[in-house]
């Protein structure tokens, strides 16, 4: 089976740098994405990354080590509105299209 | 911006009654899904559906549950027989390719509560 995990929750300071950590064990790994969802919304798109390395898109950065099975997600210049759940999302190459997701990291940001 | 579009945002229904789930996907994407979210739980894959046909199904869409795309721009779900159990968040999702870096854009949802 699969196995993805996040911390449940992190709280930062307006301004600061959170990076929410993810580790995953599939078989077949073929993509990991990031989503933002806000409470009670739909999750919305962050992230995705396939090779090994940093991808970068404005305040937020997202770096994958397939070796280790270990991606995170960078939050720099934190904002209020940045407070949400992160969810973490795993593609393997046995199925689809589905997307895996892990439990979802809380991230309080307080001023 | 494309977005998609999901109807009715809640639902309330009685233990036994059929509900049905609709959602417009994005325009020229051609993949659909749905995935669910118990709350306070992690968001579940369901089914994923293309070319007027299943893809795929995870084992939580058993028979009780169905998907359809009755016309050129809808895409439901219907659970028959709904139990207790299926109180949720509905979320429909679609992608304009299927390839493993398709972005899949989520619709607000539909909160059902089975009473």
């Amino acid at each position: 089976g699969q196995n993805i995990d996040q911390p449940t929750e992190m709280t930062a300071t307006e301004g600061a740098i959170v990076q929410i950590n993810c580790t995953y064990q599939t078989s077949g790994f073929n993509g990991l994405f990031w989503y933002q969802q806000h409470a009670g919304e739909a999750p919305t798109f962050l992230s995705y990354n396939v090779l090994d390395g940093l991808e970068e898109k404005g305040r937020f950065s997202s770096f994958l080590s397939r070796s280790k099975g270990y991606s995170y997600l960078l939050l720099k210049e934190l904002q209020m509105k940045d407070s949400a759940s992160y969810l973490c999302a795993v593609k393997t190459t046995d199925s689809w299209g589905k997307l895996q997701f892990g439990a979802g990291t809380q991230v309080v940001v307080t001023p | 911006e494309p977005e998609v579009t999901q109807t009715p945002s809640h639902q309330v229904t009685q233990m036994g009654q059929e509900v049905i789930l609709r959602c417009v996907p994005i325009s020229n994407h051609l993949y659909f899904y749905w995935y669910r979210q118990i709350l306070g739980q992690k968001v579940e894959f369901l089914v994923s559906f293309y070319n007027n046909e299943i893809s795929e199904k995870s084992e939580i869409f058993d028979d009780q549950f169905s998907v359809e795309r009755p016309d050129g721009s809808n895409f439901t779900l219907k659970i028959r027989s709904t139990k207790l159990e299926d109180s949720a968040m509905y979320f429909c999702a679609s992608s304009a390719g299927g390839g493993r870096g398709e972005t899949q854009y989520f619709g607000p949802g539909t909160r059902l509560l089975v009473l």
